[in-house]
């Protein structure tokens, strides 16, 4: 059984920095590609970036919202991966989702990230 | 950049045939995945690479493209498919990336 796990969401200040991260166990996680969705309260899907396999070139991705502000890693030994956002924004406030594959087929349940003074 | 366009919603009475529809420029040419997602939960796949269903995802479940609109059909709506739709292709353009349409609530009467 699939299963993948999301962590780290908190209440940060605008400005602050913040480590997402991800865990799935499962899959043959080192030969995924990796994805980082979030959903604004009452909103849709936005998609944050991604990462390739290291076999597929370990490459990242990133959507113009946050280019420039987030890293995205991942740790094939520990089937972990990492969403890194800096100088966060109100707007960044959202559910974040850890999904598998190109066409994001295994989803977590979502950490929630609030961005607030 | 690219635009996915998704009615805001659409009825539908159980037994029937509902259809969301997902305009974008030459969506054809895309690889299109739809998701469900209902309320307080994560999406599920429901739809890949146009008119592929997952493992597990009733053939009720069907998706099309043609020209500039990719169509998710649910024919035999029942009560538990009520939730929000989204459509998702990866355009590889000036600015590639992953899109979402806006989604769309279908509810049954």
């Amino acid at each position: 059984e699939v299963q993948v796990v999301e962590s780290g969401g908190a209440l940060i200040k605008p400005g602050g920095s913040l480590r997402l991260s991800c865990a799935a166990s499962g899959i043959s996680f080192s030969d995924v590609l990796m994805n980082w969705v979030r959903q604004a309260p009452g909103k849709g899907l936005e998609w944050v970036g991604r990462i390739e396999s290291k076999t597929g070139g370990g490459t990242t991705d990133y959507a113009a919202a946050v280019k420039g502000r987030v890293t995205i890693s991942r740790d094939d030994s520990e089937n972990k991966l990492y969403l890194q956002m800096n100088s966060l924004k109100t707007e960044d406030t959202a559910v974040y989702y850890c999904t598998t594959h190109r066409y994001f087929q295994f989803w977590g349940q979502g950490t929630l990230l609030t961005v607030s003074s | 950049s690219y635009v996915l366009t998704q009615p805001p919603s659409v009825s539908v009475a159980p037994g029937k045939t509902a259809t969301i529809t997902c305009e974008g420029d030459n969506i054809r040419n895309e690889d299109v995945h739809w998701y469900r997602q209902k309320p307080g939960q994560a999406p599920v796949l429901v739809i890949y690479y146009d008119d592929d269903r997952p493992s597990g995802v009733p053939e009720r479940f069907s998706g099309s493209t043609s020209g500039n609109t990719a169509t998710l059909t649910i024919s035999s709506v029942a009560a538990g498919d009520e939730a929000d739709y989204y459509c998702q292709v990866w355009h590889s353009g000036d600015h590639p990336g992953n899109v979402f349409g806006s989604g769309t609530k279908v509810s049954v009467l």
